[in-house]
């Protein structure tokens, strides 16, 4: 059974549109929670990072951590098509394992 | 700013060739790691690296070797390339190998073997 996963898409919405990305994990032992974003012929850089269940917002974006469903969900308000990319969960246990990726959500958005 | 940096965007190389990519951060980082990606398998963590010197393997070792001689510098070794190497490299770092780390990657490497 795959660790972490991640329904790879292309997911397109329009412009303006509430963007849901969702991952889902099985070890409950993972304990830290993040998402990368990665544009085209670029590495991934550090979008989000959570730690608890519940809710974290930084501007547009909202991470969400539901460690008894074992479920995590990045939340795009207003999207632009700047936000189009690939977007990576990232779960880590807190031992020496490292982090563990979802293989990605290619998201398009149209002007 | 913080600086991960491979030193080829792009390498076309030939089957049975050595190949070497390096990679330099400026972030006085622990860790280094080497990732490759491809299209449907997502990052898989070939090696990393917690100190100079120090090498581990991560979940896809097999045809690869890596060298960090120096704090800054870590070197992807392809001791015979193949074809089923073709892929995206990527290099990160990160300052912390447990808890919560923060990985700072570079652009990568987009690597061909005919």
């Amino acid at each position: 059974q795959k660790e972490v996963e991640q329904d790879p898409g292309p997911l397109s919405v329009p412009e303006g549109a509430i963007v849901s990305l969702n991952c889902t994990y099985s070890n409950s032992a993972f304990q830290y929670f993040m998402w990368y974003r990665q544009y085209s012929r670029k590495g991934p850089e550090l979008l989000m990072y959570t730690y608890s269940s519940g809710n974290k917002e930084d501007g547009r974006f909202t991470a969400q951590v539901d460690k008894s469903s074992k479920y995590i969900s990045l939340f795009i308000r207003d999207s632009q098509p700047s936000d189009s990319a690939t977007y990576l969960c990232a779960i880590e246990g807190g031992g020496a394992d490292g982090l563990t990726f979802g293989k990605g959500t290619h998201l398009i958005i149209q002007p | 700013d913080v600086k991960v940096t491979q030193s080829s965007r792009y390498l076309v190389k030939r089957t049975g060739e050595k190949v070497f990519l390096e990679c330099v951060q400026d972030m006085d980082h622990e860790n280094m790691f080497w990732y490759r990606q491809d299209p449907g398998l997502g990052l898989r963590l070939i090696y990393f690296s917690y100190d100079v010197k120090m090498k581990e393997k991560g979940d896809i070792p097999e045809g690869y070797s890596v060298s960090r001689e120096k704090k800054e510098r870590f070197s992807l070794i392809l001791e015979s390339a193949s074809t089923n190497q073709t892929s995206m490299y990527l290099c990160a770092s990160s300052l912390r190998l447990t808890g919560s780390e923060k990985l700072f990657f570079g652009s990568g490497t987009q690597l061909s073997v005919l």
